[in-house]
């Protein structure tokens, strides 16, 4: 069955570089896409971005200049990295496909 | 962008009770070429990621009980469960993957009383 998995950072510190990795199990990356999707503590969902089965990526617009959304099919991984965060970018961060979603990656932004 | 109004933001209900809740869109997400609804329904826990409840607005995923229930179309839908219990205490979204950005309803917190 489909299956995501997220890791990376806790914390990282303002103005850094986040990266993230979503590994996945049950299908294959080129077969469909791979989405990003972020939850502020106590707040709502807000999709971040994807990468497509063909590989071509589409960001939220109000993150786009600091997003870079990757893939590597042979390890089943993709990869989000965002740079200058703020402390307005910490919150859950979840990986999802065929509406199924790994159990998140919680990211702090503070010094 | 879809907008995405969920109604109520929260609900108190007491076990056994039957519960609505609401989600609208800014645009139909009927796919006229298929007749699919695009809209899904997830449950959030405390400390857990959303789990699929229901897609294509009306398919209850394998394992939902049939308490929960999804209908409508274009761009009024509905989450129905029809007797709730306490294990059900969570946030419910809406969202639509009609198109990109994917966006989800602000949720619907049920409280059992």
């Amino acid at each position: 069955q489909v299956q995501l998995k997220e890791s990376g950072p806790g914390l990282v510190q303002p103005s850094q570089t986040l990266s993230l990795t979503c590994t996945v199990s049950g299908f294959s990356l080129t077969s469909n896409s791979v989405h990003w999707v972020r939850q502020p503590p106590g707040k709502g969902l807000e999709w971040v971005g994807a990468i497509w089965s063909g590989g071509s990526t589409d960001y939220n617009s109000a993150l786009k200049s600091r997003l870079s959304i990757s893939r590597d099919t042979s390890k089943s991984q993709v990869f989000l990295k965002m740079n200058s965060l703020q402390t307005e970018d910490t919150a859950i961060y979840f990986c999802t496909a065929y509406l199924r979603w790994g159990q998140g990656v919680m990211v702090t932004v503070s010094s | 962008d879809i907008v995405m109004t969920q109604t109520p933001s929260s609900q108190a209900v007491s076990a056994g009770e039957k519960v609505t809740m609401s989600c609208k869109s800014s645009q139909s997400l009927l796919y006229s070429e298929n007749k699919k609804n695009y809209l899904a329904w997830y449950q959030q826990k405390p400390g857990q990621s959303p789990k699929l409840l229901i897609s294509w607005a009306s398919t209850r995923e394998s394992g939902v009980p049939d308490r929960f229930i999804g209908s409508g179309s274009g761009t009024d839908f509905t989450l129905t469960i029809s007797s709730v219990q306490a294990e059900d205490l969570a946030v419910y979204y809406c969202e639509q993957y009609y198109d990109t950005p994917l966006t989800f309803g602000s949720g619907t917190k049920l409280e059992i009383k």
